[in-house]
């Protein structure tokens, strides 16, 4: 059974850092891209960020941009999004979701909420 | 960025209806687009995917079509289990965009 289970969401002060986890299991984690998508409470799905299998590529959300970091540690099966520079408006549920190759979500996570205010 | 707009934002109907939501691309995404179902409180789930291919374990009573521009998700008979916000994705360029989302009530 595919699980993906992200971590280390939180309350924290704007302008702080946070890193999320998400550990994978029941499925071969170093041949699938990942993704990190965000909900902000009662809004819509936004993608935030994407690595390729092997972790040598890649893409943001402007928004994000020169703020979050996306890495992977295949050893581990676990995928990470470094958060710094926090702002109000990252306030949402992160949710790590598997890709194929890239282009849609075929598994997703359970959620973790990050919440900045101060 | 590519914006995706879906329709209608929410529509209400009774179990057994044949249920029709669009979504519109603001150019050509070939078959690049995926359908997925979220429920209150939980992760969404991936119902279509390359425009009309069911994910496995999907009821068949869903199915997709479409390309290019516009594309259609269909309920061909509406059950108890499929009320829900319904997202519509694009995968054919980064940033992968969403649509707002059509929100499934019971009538």
């Amino acid at each position: 059974e595919v699980q993906l289970v992200e971590s280390g969401g939180g309350l924290v002060q704007p302008g702080g850092s946070l890193r999320l986890s998400c550990a994978a299991s029941g499925f071969t984690f170093s041949t699938y891209w990942m993704h990190w998508v965000r909900q902000a409470p009662g809004k819509g799905l936004v993608w935030v960020s994407r690595i390729n299998s092997v972790g040598s590529s890649t893409s943001y959300a402007d928004s994000v941009k020169g703020r979050f970091t996306i890495s992977r540690d295949n050893a581990k099966n676990t995928l990470y999004l470094q958060m710094n520079s926090l702002r109000a408006e990252d306030t949402a549920v992160y949710y790590c979701a598997s890709s194929p190759y890239g282009a849609f979500f075929d598994y997703w996570g359970q959620g973790t909420l990050v919440t900045v205010s101060s | 960025d590519i914006q995706m707009t879906q329709s209608p934002s929410s529509l209400s109907a009774s179990v057994g209806d044949r249920v029709t939501i669009t979504c519109r691309a603001s150019q050509s995404i070939s078959n690049y687009l995926n359908w997925y179902q979220q429920k209150p409180g939980k992760a969404p789930k991936l119902l279509i995917y390359a425009a009309s291919s069911l994910q496995s374990g999907v009821p068949s009573r869903f199915s997709g079509s479409g390309s290019r521009t516009d594309f259609t998700l269909t309920i061909s008979s509406l059950q108890p289990e499929d009320f829900a916000t319904y997202y519509c994705q694009q995968g054919y360029d980064t940033p992968l965009t969403f649509g707002g989302g059509t929100q499934v009530e019971i009538k």
